[in-house]
């Protein structure tokens, strides 16, 4: 059963910011929100995680709702190159019994 | 580059036989991931190993095996391959214990054709 649930595309366009949400209703206390992003058939990579409070890094921001059950993440000004499907993950921080499980996860287009 | 180094990059091969994948984990790293993605499919996870020992299993096939080395990498071993194995094979490392982010660091994958 997924832990979180997406919409299997979104489309921005280029300079906008891109919006992707996240529900994650049954997350646990000590789960995690990660996200990462996966570009055409190239090895996922990581772009943010948070427990509760907002993270801000170079990639992008998490918002993170404060009763934990949804999440979105914000790319500022989206361009070309992320276009990708966007994993959103719950799990603990050192892991748990079943490795680290990917959903469907949102194809993003950035449109020109 | 996430400092994962998985080879071969490509391979072909025919129905019945046997192949090894082989993953070079970041430097430091204990964890070692294995995933399946098919054509147009999602990441399947396949196995975790943590400093030499199976730490999680998931939808792995019983003809295929994996094992951590003493030296940190891994192999997977697909045997009796048939046409559906054909996929993309991705390992992933992190740091696992004291400092972990949990964050993973995937390498560029093995393309596995069966013919």
């Amino acid at each position: 059963d997924a832990k979180t649930t997406q919409p299997p595309s979104m489309d921005c366009a280029e300079g906008r910011a891109a919006n992707l949400p996240c529900n994650h209703s049954t997350i646990s206390g000590n789960e995690y929100v990660y996200w990462y992003r996966q570009i055409h058939s190239q090895g996922p990579q990581y772009i943010i995680h948070g427990l509760k409070n907002n993270e801000t890094n170079e990639m992008a921001s998490l918002i993170i709702t404060e009763d934990r059950k949804s999440s979105t993440l914000i790319l500022p000004h989206a361009t070309l190159r992320d276009t990708a499907v966007y994993y959103c993950i719950v799990r603990p921080l050192g892991g748990g019994a079943d490795g680290l499980t990917f959903g469907k996860g949102t194809h993003l287009i950035i449109q020109p | 580059d996430s400092g994962v180094t998985q080879t071969p990059k490509h391979l072909i091969t025919a129905t019945g036989q046997r192949v090894t994948l082989r993953c070079s984990p970041r430097s430091g790293d204990l964890s070692v991931y294995w995933y399946q993605q098919s054509l147009d499919q999602g990441l399947q996870f396949l196995i975790q190993y943590y400093n030499g020992e199976e730490r999680a299993k998931g939808n792995i096939l019983e003809r295929f095996s994996a094992q951590q080395f003493p030296d940190l990498h891994s192999e997977l071993n697909l045997s009796s391959l048939e046409l559906g194995d054909s996929a993309l094979y991705f390992c992933a490392s992190s740091v696992a214990g004291t400092g972990d982010t949990g964050e993973l660091f995937f390498g560029e994958g093995s393309r596995l054709t069966v013919l």
